[in-house]
């Protein structure tokens, strides 16, 4: 079983706000990597690190950590942002990773 | 630019041996972990461990240690994740990624095994 716990789905109406969250006791010491993955494609890195986007990532992607969980929040969400979203960090043990269970984000 | 190029989909019989490629580009192959993830159809993304092709180091999930061989020809660039015997269970889509840091910072395009008798 993950140690990242995700909500499994969430939606959002065009142009608002949706925080999607992920749970792990082992980010109390590791930040949450982001991924995106679109149907029939291969995943991208949306956010790294405390709070730090690639190049061609648009900023209305930020994240955040609060004691066990981490969150993405879109900020403004469009069409293109309709996705599943991962979150991954190391396991309990320090010398793996583990993804998170995904949520999926419906924009409406 | 980085790039990952996965090799193409795989068809197998259950029992049969199967090796898939993951070759790449633009940047310092020795630097940096190759690592593997799998999605079975339908599901979410699952870490399978990683390889570093300066010394061929590797981290295996605990659970799939002895299942898969993950293995780096330096000289093309190439890493390769293998299996000596086949099951249903092993249908999925399999993705390589290089590590920066602690993210994945670039895929491969995915590399879907299907295996059936």
């Amino acid at each position: 079983s993950s140690e990242l716990t995700q909500d499994p789905a969430v939606s959002v109406a065009l142009g608002q706000t949706v925080r999607i969250t992920c749970q792990g006791d082992t980010l109390r010491n590791y930040f949450a990597t982001w991924y995106q993955q679109k149907p029939g494609q291969a995943p991208i890195l949306v956010i790294y690190g405390q709070n730090n986007r690639p190049s061609g990532i648009p900023d209305r992607f930020s994240a955040s950590t609060s004691g066990n969980t981490a969150s993405l929040t879109i900020t403004g969400a469009q069409a293109e942002d309709e996705a599943d979203y991962y979150c991954d960090s190391r396991d309990s043990s320090g010398n793996h990773y583990v993804f998170g269970t995904g949520t999926r984000v419906t924009v409406l | 630019e980085v790039h990952l190029v996965q090799s193409g989909e795989e068809v197998k019989k259950p029992g049969e041996s199967l090796k898939i490629s993951c070759k790449t580009s633009g940047y310092i192959f020795t630097s940096y972990w190759i690592a593997w993830v799998r999605q079975m159809p339908g599901k979410g993304l699952e870490w399978m461990g990683m390889i570093f092709p300066a010394d061929s180091e590797t981290k295996y999930r605990p659970s799939l240690q002895g299942q898969v061989t993950m293995s780096v020809d330096e000289t093309i660039r190439t890493a390769y994740l293998q299996w000596d015997n086949l099951k249903a269970s092993d249908i999925a889509m399999y993705y390589c990624a290089r590590l920066v840091g602690n993210s994945l910072d670039t895929w491969g395009q995915g590399t879907m095994v299907n295996v059936s008798s």
